[in-house]
């Protein structure tokens, strides 16, 4: 069946450092979305990406799509503390979200 | 809009009793999802309703789990009887699919303790 594998499931960086989450699809996908989860909450949308080969960026966070439309990518440049939380992706295909297993970032002042 | 509300925000029971939990997605929505969040399993999708109508269920674990979705602006997912692996946090979320998908909405989650 349809999975959405996410990596690494944690990663413990210094303030400054960068940070990137990677997320693989056994199957191609309509497009995919990335979201955070801060600690004890729920997760937030970032951004969505749609088209093969897309990339967007968000101030010091970079997304990209790859050409195949079945792995992605979740770059942070310089992280600070506020970036802590746990980063997961989602697939969408057939009307169905798959979820990865989201990476859980830790930023040490 | 107050986003999508769920309630409650904590519940505890004890093996064997019926939970209910409740939502109500962003007015205009039309697709809403229940997922269930535990540290073993990470995030997962229970089920999902599309114009209210259960469209994939197969996330659901086995019977004692039934979700309903009378109308555009009310959900329940049900556990009867409850034990206490179904502890988890379950989260409600909303999307507008239009026919792409549009972002999901989270609700602040249910977090179920079951003694």
């Amino acid at each position: 069946g349809q999975q959405v594998m996410q990596i690494p499931q944690y990663q413990h960086v210094q303030e400054g450092e960068d940070f990137t989450t990677y997320c693989n699809s056994s199957t191609t996908l309509s497009n995919i979305q990335w979201y955070k989860q801060r600690p004890g909450g729920h997760p937030v949308f970032l951004i969505q990406l749609v088209k093969s080969g897309e990339v967007k960026k968000q101030k010091r966070l970079t997304f990209q799509f790859g050409e195949a439309k079945k792995n992605s990518s979740l770059h942070i440049t310089a992280t600070q503390t506020t970036d802590v939380g746990t980063y997961f992706c989602a697939g969408y295909n057939f009307n169905k979200f798959y979820f990865g297993s989201g990476t859980k970032l830790n930023v040490k002042p | 809009d107050a986003g999508v509300i769920q309630s409650p925000r904590h519940e505890v029971t004890e093996m064997g009793q019926e939970v209910t939990l409740r939502c109500k997605p962003i007015s205009g929505h039309n697709s809403l999802f229940w997922y269930r969040q535990t540290m073993m399993r990470g995030l997962e999708l229970l089920i999902y309703f599309n114009n209210n109508v259960p469209i994939d269920d197969s996330g659901m674990p086995e019977d004692r789990f039934s979700a309903k979705m009378p109308n555009a602006s009310f959900s329940t997912l049900k556990i009867q009887p409850s034990e206490p692996r179904d502890s988890a946090v379950y989260f409600c979320a909303s999307s507008l699919v239009r026919p792409i998908n549009t972002e999901a909405f989270f609700g602040q989650g249910t977090r179920l303790t079951v003694v």
